[in-house]
């Protein structure tokens, strides 16, 4: 299995710019869920889907961000103006549900800088 | 409010040194707790799940174990492979939180 994949590895970008990060889960997997990793708040969920249904997404930072998940092998985060304070490490998890569900698989994740 | 806390920030070690690595908590309906380790430039990669208070888990030199407040990550013998940042999480109420994790360095 590839594990889960995401695009792309890095992205330099300029503040007022539009990002789009993307995200295939495992196959199988029925669980998504975009975190972002910086030093000083460490790793934060986003938000997360369930059968491409979004579950929670109270770790959005505001309405510059928003994903979708249009089928169980696809996902997107998008940041729309993105700002300097938007640089961080964003990755993609996915699960099985069930007892062990909580087991997550991430990507390498995409190393976002905005100038 | 939900919190993880994670102790020492920082931690370095000469192989074979044992210690400890602390996960506190504190979150309403436990649903479980997790740790996992992030090598440099690479995602989390899991590691246990503990459920409920009393349990263990082990794995080659890392047994974790957990109470009503709190988790060790009890690393025996370590070699400078098991350098790494370590990451608890805990699910409460439908929410993930990770802690900031600890920077472990085993020195040959």
């Amino acid at each position: 299995d590839a594990g889960v994949i995401q695009s792309p590895r890095h992205e330099v970008t300029e503040m007022g710019q539009e990002v789009t990060l993307r995200c295939k889960p495992i196959s199988g997997h029925d669980y998504l869920f975009w975190y972002r990793q910086t030093m000083m708040r460490g790793l934060e969920l986003l938000i997360y889907f369930n059968n491409n249904v979004p579950i929670d997404d109270s770790g959005m930072p505001e309405d510059r961000f928003s994903a979708k998940m249009p089928n169980a092998s696809f996902s997107t985060l998008k940041i729309q103006p993105s700002e300097p304070r938007d640089s961080a490490v964003y990755f993609c998890a996915s699960s099985l549900a069930g007892r062990s569900y909580n087991e997550q698989f991430f990507g390498p994740g995409t190393r976002l800088t905005v100038l | 409010e939900d919190q993880v806390t994670q102790s020492p920030e920082a931690l370095r070690l000469q192989e074979g040194e044992s210690s400890s690595l602390n996960c506190s908590y504190t979150v309403s309906g436990l649903r479980g707790l997790f740790w996992y380790r992030q090598d440099p430039g690479k995602g989390p990669e899991f590691l246990f799940t503990l459920y409920s208070a009393g349990e263990e888990k082990e794995k080659e030199r890392l047994k974790a174990t957990l109470t009503k407040k709190e988790s060790f990550l009890h690393i025996t013998a370590p070699k400078p492979e098991d350098s790494a940042t370590y990451l608890c999480a805990v699910i409460g109420t439908y929410k993930y939180i990770f802690g900031t994790g600890t920077r472990l360095k085993v020195l040959a």
